[in-house]
């Protein structure tokens, strides 16, 4: 079964300084790799996903994840964060075809105006 | 017009009481899921079924039962709350198998086992 790690649990910045959210996971076979968002009191929502292709993803509101399959890696980045980006932020993965998502831990990131 | 919807959106509740959370979607989508979110932990799966005859067990399974009543509807239930269920729960859907394994969120359930 697959497994997702992510680091540094809690992630506190200033605007404008840059953002990047390791997440690492667990699986023998082809994966597709996604980060969602959760702004406070709101539900999950997809930022970007990777299935083929490209292993340089971009998403919404100027979030980009690199997908290196050595390292069994999929970071998130943000070159400049704004206040608005205060969300705690998910690694998933899920096997090609199973259809059955794992989760990270989450992110708390709070964003200081 | 939200896709997939849940209800009630807050729910308190003493321990022993049997509650049931319902998931509704309108994305014609076959496979649905029941999480449950705990600060720290992330998201995990209780229950998921990939069409309305197919139900599996998630990771987190005991003290919860689930009833696919529709292609569009997931019911989870607690039988018999207890304190430790106090968690926000989430329902979501994909379509039928293929590469594309996105899943789709509802606003969650936020339950409070007194």
């Amino acid at each position: 079964a697959q497994s997702v790690s992510q680091h540094n649990h809690h992630v506190i910045l200033s605007e404008a300084a840059s953002l990047e959210l390791g997440c690492n996971y667990s699986y023998g076979g082809t994966v597709n790799l996604f980060w969602y968002v959760q702004y406070p009191g709101q539900h999950l929502q997809l930022l970007l996903k990777y299935f083929s292709g490209d292993p340089l993803v971009k998403g919404i509101k100027g979030f980009e994840a690199e997908f290196i399959k050595s390292k069994f890696s999929f970071n998130l980045r943000k070159p400049s964060v704004q206040w608005s980006d205060t969300a705690e932020y998910f690694c998933a993965v899920t096997g090609y075809g199973n259809n059955r998502l794992a989760f990270g831990k989450g992110n708390q990131v709070v964003v200081i105006p | 017009d939200a896709d997939v919807t849940q209800t009630p959106r807050n729910r308190i509740t003493k321990t022993g009481k049997r509650i049931m959370l319902e998931c509704s979607q309108t994305k014609g989508h076959d496979r649905m899921y029941w999480y449950r979110q705990d600060p720290g932990l992330g998201l995990r799966l209780i229950y998921y079924s990939f069409d309305v005859k197919d139900i599996n067990k998630g990771e987190i399974s005991d003290g919860y039962s689930v009833s696919r009543q529709a292609q569009a509807k997931f019911s989870l239930s607690l039988e018999s709350a207890i304190p430790n269920q106090t968690a926000l729960y989430f329902c979501a859907t994909s379509e039928t198998g293929g590469e594309y394994n996105e899943q789709f969120f509802g606003p969650g359930t936020r339950l409070t086992v007194l």
